[in-house]
């Protein structure tokens, strides 16, 4: 069964970074996964699309300080230089042949 | 700039009806895959349905199969959710997207800004 793992909670200063993560389960080491980004109060908004080998595709007018990388069955999401603007929660959502789309539980960001 | 508008959303008693439209502009709608995702109050997102850009593939999560219709018109650009026979546990906020592929269920590229579902009696 593809399922997606992510921590429920992180936190990190202004201006710092921070690296979220999103695991695949397994025998799902090798599927891409996208990031999205949800502000409080507000739709989701897509991030990226990171694939196995770390590649990735930001959105349009997505900021330099958000990045992707993979390792094995995890996919993270740095953001570096935090502003207060990040504070949000951070969903992975990937897709297989056959297989309807699938959520991570989000990730609660918060910038301190 | 791709430009997603849900509406059809509101208050409804358990058992009856609603019909959910999505308006799409800002890019070739009938290229691209296109899906109702929802979130329920305080929890995550949920992938609901998605429909190929043809409309000749179908998917349903399976808490609505059975109960929900998805349908797209690719002449007036929008995309639809029949919602039979609901619960209160379909109250929610229904987001439509656009898929990053055309014929199976891909990556999210794109989203709406939400229509809220409240089944209450």
């Amino acid at each position: 069964q593809l399922v997606l793992t992510q921590s429920p909670s992180a936190s990190a200063s202004l201006g710092a970074s921070v690296k979220l993560t999103c695991t695949l389960s397994s025998g799902h080491s090798s599927y891409a996964i996208a990031w999205h980004q949800q502000q409080p109060e507000k739709g989701p908004r897509y991030l990226m699309k990171l694939n196995s080998d770390g590649s990735h595709t930001k959105g349009d007018g997505i900021p330099d300080r958000f990045s992707g990388s993979s390792s094995g069955a995890e996919r993270y999401l740095t953001i570096s230089g935090l502003q207060s603007e990040d504070e949000a929660d951070y969903y992975c959502q990937t897709w297989g042949t056959g297989i309807p789309l699938v959520f991570g539980g989000g990730t609660k960001l918060t910038v301190l | 700039e791709v430009q997603l508008v849900e509406s059809g959303g509101g208050l409804v008693q358990p058992g009856r009806s609603l019909r959910l439209s999505c308006a799409a502009s800002g890019f070739t709608f009938d290229d691209y895959a296109m899906h109702w995702v929802r979130q329920a109050p305080g929890k995550g997102l949920e992938w609901v349905s998605g429909v190929s850009w043809r409309g000749g593939r179908i998917d349903y999560a399976d808490s609505v199969k059975g109960r929900f219709t998805i349908s797209r018109d690719n002449a007036k650009n929008s995309l639809y959710l029949q919602m039979n026979s609901l619960r209160a546990e379909d109250t929610a906020l229904y987001y439509c997207a656009k898929d990053m592929g055309a014929t199976a269920a891909e990556c999210i590229d794109s989203w709406g800004q939400g229509t809220l579902v409240i089944v209450s009696s």
